[in-house]
This record gives C-alpha cells, sequence and structure tokens, in this order.
C-alpha cells in the first residue's frame, strides 16, 4: 500500500488563482480529512468526509471546496487563493470505523504570493 | 469556548530523564485522546490512544494517563533519547461531531 499520498509537495500560487491539492488514499479508509498548519497553531480541519459523497466543515473551512466522489480521492479546491492561505495542507485518512486512528500524508506546502 | 492546549511550546530535558507533556482541554468531552509524534517535514504519526474509561495507557517508552476530572492528559517518555527530539501533538474527538482536534504541539529536544 502506498498509505496517504498528497501532491504537490510545493506549490507557489499568486494571489486569486485556483489550484486543488490532491490527496489519495489506497487503504478502503471511509474516513478522510484536510488539516492546515501554521506555526504555532497547530493542525487546523478544514473539511472532512465520512464516506463517499459526504463531506462537512471543520473549523476553518472559507475559501476551500471539497468533494468526495470516490472512496479513494479527496481533493481539496482553493478556489481564488489569498495570502492568508500560506500554509502547510495535510490530508489524513481513518480505517473504518476507526476515526480513533488517523494516517497522515506528507503535506503540501503552499505559498500565496 | 471550547480549547486544547498544550502548556509548553518547547521543552529541553537530559537523555536519560523523563519527558512530561501535558494536554488541558475545556468546554468538550471526548469519548476519547490522541498523541502524535511530528518530525520536522513530515506528516504527523500516530503513537497512542487512551479512551475516557482508562487511567493510563503503555507502550514501550511511552506512557500516557488520562484525567477526565481535571480535562488533563500527561505523555511520558521515560529513559528518553536523542532520537525521542520531535514535536508531539495531542488530539481529541469532539463528540459533537464527526471531528477531530489537536492542540499546537510541543517542541521537545533531548540533549545528550
Amino acid at each position: 500500500n502506498a498509505g496517504v499520498t498528497q501532491t504537490p509537495k510545493f506549490q507557489v500560487l499568486k494571489t486569486g488563482q485556483s489550484m486543488t491539492l490532491q490527496c489519495a488514499q489506497d487503504m478502503n479508509h471511509e474516513y478522510m480529512s484536510w488539516y492546515r498548519q501554521d506555526p504555532g497553531m497547530g493542525l487546523r480541519l478544514i473539511h472532512y468526509s465520512v464516506g463517499a459523497g459526504i463531506t462537512d466543515q471543520g473549523e476553518v473551512p472559507n475559501g476551500y471546496n471539497v468533494s468526495r466522489s470516490t472512496t479513494e480521492d479527496f481533493p481539496l479546491r482553493l478556489l481564488s487563493a489569498a495570502p492568508s492561505q500560506t500554509s502547510v495542507y495535510f490530508c489524513a485518512s481513518s480505517p473504518p470505523g476507526r476515526t480513533d486512528t488517523q494516517y497522515f500524508g506528507p503535506g503540501t506546502r503552499l505559498t500565496v504570493l | 469556548s471550547q480549547k486544547i492546549e498544550q502548556n509548553s511550546e518547547a521543552l529541553n530535558i537530559q537523555e536519560g530523564k523523563t519527558a512530561t507533556l501535558t494536554c488541558n482541554y475545556t468546554n468538550y468531552s471526548p469519548a476519547y485522546l490522541q498523541w502524535y509524534r511530528q518530525d520536522p517535514g513530515r506528516g504527523p504519526v500516530f503513537l497512542l490512544l487512551i479512551r475516557e474509561n482508562e487511567k493510563e495507557k503503555r507502550k514501550e517508552r511511552l506512557k500516557v494517563t488520562f484525567d477526565t476530572t481535571l480535562k488533563q492528559s500527561l505523555f511520558h517518555i521515560t529513559a528518553s533519547q536523542p532520537a525521542d527530539s520531535a514535536t508531539y501533538l495531542c488530539a481529541l474527538d469532539d463528540s459533537s461531531a464527526s471531528k477531530i482536534i489537536f492542540g499546537s504541539g510541543t517542541r521537545l529536544s533531548i540533549r545528550p
């Protein structure tokens, strides 16, 4: 198993540009989530999904969209990038019925100029 | 308001000593609390989970306690080694929704 994969690893955007951060897992995990990590603020939940076709908002959802058309993929879309979205983004997944254990991807470092 | 706080931003201790990290929370009623390790440039790695009805959990040199009255978890690393240097994150489940909420982390440095 590749586990949780994220692409790209690094990205630089200009203010107002849009992009999609990709996340995929090959472990048949139902629960997937997106976090952002900023210095001194820990991991903050952006959006999460308990299964294909179901998504919900976390603590900081503004400026981000998600969809879950398959069990494997959970892309995060930035509609119009802002400098405040400069951060490291982590995707995570949990086995069926086991949201108490999360496996994290390697992260995407995003800079918005 | 709801908060989860890790009291020390950074902790420096001598190799061989026991490192103790603290995680406090307010206005949550978690069914469990987790501890993760994060190395620079990497994603967090799950270490231990302790449930609300458990007082203590151990795994090798790691020990976690959970006091639901104090709303606190302590994370201990005994016989610490320089390889234990990392940032340690606590997290809990927001039982009102399917969310895992993280603290800001404690950066632990073990000096030889």
